[in-house]
Formats: C-alpha cells, structure tokens, sequence
C-alpha cells in the first residue's frame, strides 16, 4: 500500500498569511493527488485535483504542485473561512489513501 | 443537483452486522465508480471500499477486506456496504462519494460527497 505521510499535522497562521502544507508518497504517484478541505461536522470538499488542477468554483489563492512523490498545497493569502482541516489523498492506486490531515488555526 | 444521502447508520453490538446505504440522484448513477469513506470521531479520513459503474470490480481497504461487502443497485440509484464481525474501531461516520470521472474506476478523484451517516459498534 502506498503511505501519504502529510505535514505539519497542525499549523497556526492568521488572516492574510500564506501557508504551504506537504504530502509524501511512500512511491511515486505521479500527478495522482488531491487535496480536501474539511470543516467540522461537513463532509470534505475537493479543492485541487492531478496536483495542481483547481476544482471548479474553488478561489485561486489555493494552488497545488508536485509530481512523484512530493507535493505541496499553497493558500497565498489566508481568509476567514479556510481555517479548517486539509486532507491529501492518493489516487494513484487501490487501496486509496489519505494523509492523516493538518488543522490550519487562527493564530 | 448531484445529491447523496447516506441512511442506516445506528448502535451494533461487537460482532454484529449492519448495512449502510447511499441514495443518489441528479446524475447518471450507473455510470459512475461509488466509493465509501470513513472517519473515525476525532480523526482523520480513511478510503473504506469502491465499487465499478457494472459492479465488476470492487476494492477494499486491508482493515475492512473479508467482513465488509459493498454493492450497489443501479436502477435504484443506492449504494451498499454490509458490515459484518463488526469491531469497535468501525465506529465512524461513513461518507459515500462519487468518483469524478465517468466510466473509470482507478486514478480518480472523489466528489462530491454525501453527509455521513454515524455507526458505533459498542456493547
């Protein structure tokens, strides 16, 4: 099974910072990633797709890249309402599997 | 609209059994690869199981492989997961999710997402 090691697992920023989270694969993926947003109590929401492709209607200050085995999502500027919970996950191959999450905290 | 709902969740004994569904609507649900998330209360997400448009293939997880089934029932529009020799690290909220792109089953993203249903496996 391929092993998403995710970090930080928490990170304190505030309104307008920028904050970089990280994904490694235990093998390459190649651009087989995404990344999730998820609030308290709400199911997951799709923010990047294939590393670096942003899903529809999600604002462009969150970007994705890497390729391989090392990945990164960027929120340029920090908002209210991104403080939350970011998942990555791999879909590379079965089992899929999830980093273990970074909780983004107000500062 | 894309909508998924998840039913049947609830309180099972150790070594129960319980089924879970997923009623879609708002897309061609025959067409598509249906996948089944949890969440344990607390922690993070955990990729259970996904099942082909044609119920051809079907994955597990390692932790779940030989007591969960997942099936699904295209002219009803549901999704299934019988759990069997239930544990109580199944207790989770459990998300079925749409994979993205039609007609594919691996190298495909999840979304959208229902709203959980919570199983607790306790005596």
């Amino acid at each position: 099974d391929i092993q998403m090691t995710q970090s930080p697992s928490s990170v304190s920023a505030s309104v307008g910072d920028r904050v970089t989270i990280t994904c490694r694969a235990s093998q390459g993926i190649s651009s087989w990633l995404a990344w999730y947003q998820q609030k308290p109590g709400k199911a997951p929401k799709l923010l990047i797709y294939a590393a670096s492709s942003l899903e529809s209607g999600v604002p462009s200050r969150f970007s994705g890249s890497g390729s391989g085995t090392d990945f990164t999502l960027t929120v340029s500027s920090l908002q209210p309402e991104d403080f939350a919970t970011y998942y990555c996950l791999q879909a590379n191959s079965f089992p899929y599997t999830f980093g273990q999450g970074t909780k983004l905290e107000i500062k | 609209e894309v909508q998924l709902v998840e039913s049947g969740g609830g309180l099972v004994k150790p070594g129960g059994s319980l089924r879970i569904s997923c009623a879609a609507s708002g897309f061609s649900f025959s067409s598509y690869t249906m996948n089944w998330v949890r969440q344990a209360p607390g922690k993070g997400l955990e990729w259970v199981s996904c099942i082909s448009s044609g119920s051809t293939y079907m994955y597990y997880a390692d932790s779940v492989k030989g007591r969960f089934t997942i099936s699904r029932d295209n002219a009803r529009k549901s999704l299934y997961l019988q759990m069997n020799s239930l544990r109580a690290d199944d207790t989770a909220v459990y998300y079925c999710a749409r994979s993205v792109v039609p007609g594919t089953v691996a190298e495909n993203w999840l979304d959208p997402w229902g709203q959980g249903t919570l199983v607790t496996v306790s005596s």
